[in-house]
């Protein structure tokens, strides 16, 4: 498997917090990437970084903003979690093709 | 809307029977496709990919198949095992650093 890691595996939060998700890679990859992953939804992405604080919006991200300060690292926070927000989690890297997946973050505001 | 879409949300197949997963997309400017495998509890694995130059790949016991006049994309499974059971996520590149745009995938069940 490519060396990503995603932290945490899980987390329930209450509505109206601040969560923050890592994603952390070995691969030196360029791209990172946080998609989230709904029933009837499939994968939609969120936001996406091309490079060190290159970063740009996906599909769905209102209500998250993300950080890339080192090459390793793509951090998704969520400033102030609502219910709808509630999914799990899925960072991804690559390189020029193909993106390779971390287990995923399950994400529950209650 | 969804460019990239799979027509059936599940697919029963006989073990050992041949499984055909379908996809279609609308976006003639996407270059590069990508079929996933994903196993419950985990994330999208890489199964095969293909360029839009080619219309047909071959890997082990998978072959995916493009036809770019009608914008689909389908992936074979030959022989299929209980192991092949997963949602499998078709997923398209346009080229940059835009993100892939995935279906929302086919539940393939294997009958023994």
């Amino acid at each position: 498997d490519a060396g990503i890691t995603q932290s945490p595996r899980h987390k329930v939060t209450e509505t109206g917090t601040p969560v923050t998700l890592r994603c952390h890679q070995t691969e030196n990859h360029r791209y990172m990437y946080w998609y989230r992953q709904d029933p009837g939804h499939g994968l939609r992405l969120i936001h996406y970084s091309y490079g060190v604080k290159d970063t740009d919006k996906g599909e769905v991200s209102d209500g998250y903003s993300v950080s890339r300060s080192k090459t390793e690292d793509f951090l998704l926070t969520l400033e102030s979690a609502t219910s709808s927000q509630t999914s799990v989690y899925f960072c991804a890297i690559s390189g020029d093709t193909e993106a390779f997946f971390g287990q995923g973050t399950r994400l529950t505001v209650v | 809307g969804e460019s990239v879409g799979l027509h059936l949300p599940t697919l029963s197949v006989q073990e050992g029977d041949n499984s055909i997963i379908n996809c279609a997309y609308s976006n003639s400017a996407s270059d590069y496709f990508i079929w996933y495998k994903q196993e419950s509890g985990k994330g999208p694995q890489f199964i095969i990919d293909i360029r839009s130059n080619m219309d047909k790949r071959q890997g082990q016991r998978v072959t995916v198949l493009l036809n770019k006049t009608v914008k689909h994309l389908s992936l074979q499974i030959a022989a299929t095992q209980p192991g092949d059971s997963a949602v499998y996520f078709c997923a398209e590149l346009r080229g940059g650093a835009d993100g892939l745009t995935f279906g929302k995938g086919t539940h393939l069940i294997i009958q023994p």
